[in-house]
């Protein structure tokens, strides 16, 4: 089992509408997870963290936190065609002394005019 | 303006050759770190730096070297142990151990001919 998987995508949702986007991890002993976004050939830029469960809204982005069931994800509400890239999750790796981020593979998101 | 810059964008190497990446921050950040990815994968960690004269290896470390003299710098030198050096190379930093949002350089590019 891989410590951080995405589903690879790529997901297509047109102009206007709500991008879904999962992340499952494995370690239960995670508490900082990230959001990164990656347009191609560029690097990864961060856009949203959470660190507890439930919501956490910044504009049209919202990240959701389980920890029991050790599942983070990102909607993207009022989808844009430049909000099409690929989306990385990063978990970090262990919960005491220095934390590693794991990341996935990404999930690549296709918005359609 | 704050940052961080990688130089060169793009690396040509021949075969045997080492070759240094560099990666210069002014966020006054005391973590470095740098990661290489590669097609279809996730972001794989290098060596990373808590503070100056500190470093360890990450997941990847066979064939990669660095040194981190000052706070704002920290080259990787990509040696010709490393089997398969092609890749994208991106540096990050954080302030440290207990803020690790991280924040990536603009990537060097690394072809081996």
């Amino acid at each position: 089992q891989k410590e951080v998987e995405q589903n690879s995508g790529p997901l297509s949702v047109p102009e206007g509408a709500i991008a879904s986007l999962n992340c499952t991890y494995s370690d239960r002993g995670s508490q900082s997870f990230f959001w990164y976004r990656q347009y191609s050939g560029k690097s990864p830029e961060l856009i949203m963290s959470i660190y507890s469960n439930g919501d956490k809204e910044d504009g049209r982005f919202t990240a959701q936190l389980n920890k029991a069931s050790q599942y983070v994800s990102l909607l993207i509400r009022d989808s844009q065609p430049s909000d099409s890239a690929t989306y990385l999750c990063a978990v970090n790796r262990g919960n005491t002394g220095f934390q590693k981020l794991v990341f996935g593979t990404g999930t690549r998101l296709l918005v359609s005019p | 303006d704050g940052g961080i810059t990688q130089s060169p964008k793009y690396l040509f190497r021949k075969e045997g050759q080492n070759v240094t990446l560099s990666c210069e921050q002014n966020l006054n950040h005391d973590a470095m770190y740098w990661y290489r990815q590669d097609p279809g994968q996730g972001l794989r960690l290098i060596y990373y730096s808590q503070i100056v004269n500190d470093f360890q290896k990450g997941d990847i470390a066979e064939g990669y070297s660095v040194s981190r003299e000052k706070k704002e710098s920290f080259p990787l030198t990509v040696t010709s142990a490393q089997k398969n050096p092609t890749a994208f190379y991106l540096c990050a930093s954080s302030f440290g151990v207990y803020h690790n949002e991280q924040f990536f350089g603009p990537g060097t590019r690394l072809t081996v001919l």
